[in-house]
């Protein structure tokens, strides 16, 4: 089983909806990122998260950090195809030094 | 700046056979990593490497050794493929894990090595 587990692990929605995808553990991290990744690239970091119960925006994209540090969310506001790709979320354990990857989310929006 | 590159981007190998690939990163960071991703189980940490001359088993080190002889370069071996071993390869580099408090560095990818096993 992975560390971290990401749902849903599809999500096909129409432009200008709104979603959530949930990145869940049982272990505490120190933080928390969030990386976008599209087909034949490796990911890119969207955000980093570090406080328990922190909450960071990136223009209609939405970031938490559960107060136990155990989890974490990304909400898209007004979805638009170009969020089109696969959210992975990945995580750094209080104790080690090695990031873990969600089992990620792959979203479509369609026009 | 070229970031981080990987050689070569496609492989077929037939079961049995070897082969290296190449990591580079011009960005002078100390730390790098290699990572398998399969369909539903995100990436994987395979070994990872905290400096030159130093590396770590990750998650999944099973069949594949690394070498960091040179601190911009990060080389994953395969001694005897197998069809398991069929996976999307990607490298990253980042200045280190851990900054001053609990913040985290910036993993940097590579555009990732198709690799089939036969």
């Amino acid at each position: 089983t992975q560390l971290l587990e990401q749902s849903p692990q599809f999500l096909s929605i129409q432009e200008g909806e709104n979603l959530t995808v949930y990145c869940n553990s049982s272990s505490v991290f120190s933080s928390l990122q969030w990386y976008r990744q599209e087909p034949g690239e490796g990911p890119v970091l969207l955000v980093t998260v570090v406080t328990g119960g922190e909450v960071k925006k990136l223009k209609r994209l939405t970031f938490q950090f559960g107060d136990a540090r155990k989890d974490s969310s990304l909400h898209i506001t007004a979805a638009q195809p170009g969020d089109t790709g696969l959210y992975l979320c990945a995580g750094v354990r209080d104790t080690g030094n090695q990031f873990y990857f969600g089992t990620g989310t792959s979203l479509t929006v369609i026009p | 700046n070229a970031g981080v590159t990987q050689t070569p981007k496609f492989r077929v190998l037939k079961t049995g056979q070897s082969m290296t690939l190449l990591c580079a990163q011009d960005m002078n960071h100390e730390y790098m990593y290699w990572y398998r991703q399969d369909p539903g189980m995100g990436l994987r940490l395979i070994h990872y490497s905290v400096g030159e001359g130093t590396t770590a088993k990750g998650e999944v080190p099973d069949g594949y050794n690394v070498s960091r002889l040179k601190k911009q370069n990060f080389l994953l071996g395969l001694e005897s493929a197998a069809p398991s071993q069929t996976s999307v390869y990607f490298c990253a580099s980042s200045y280190s894990p851990r900054l001053a408090g609990a913040s985290t560095d910036t993993q940097y990818f590579g555009p990732g090595t198709r690799l089939t096993v036969l």
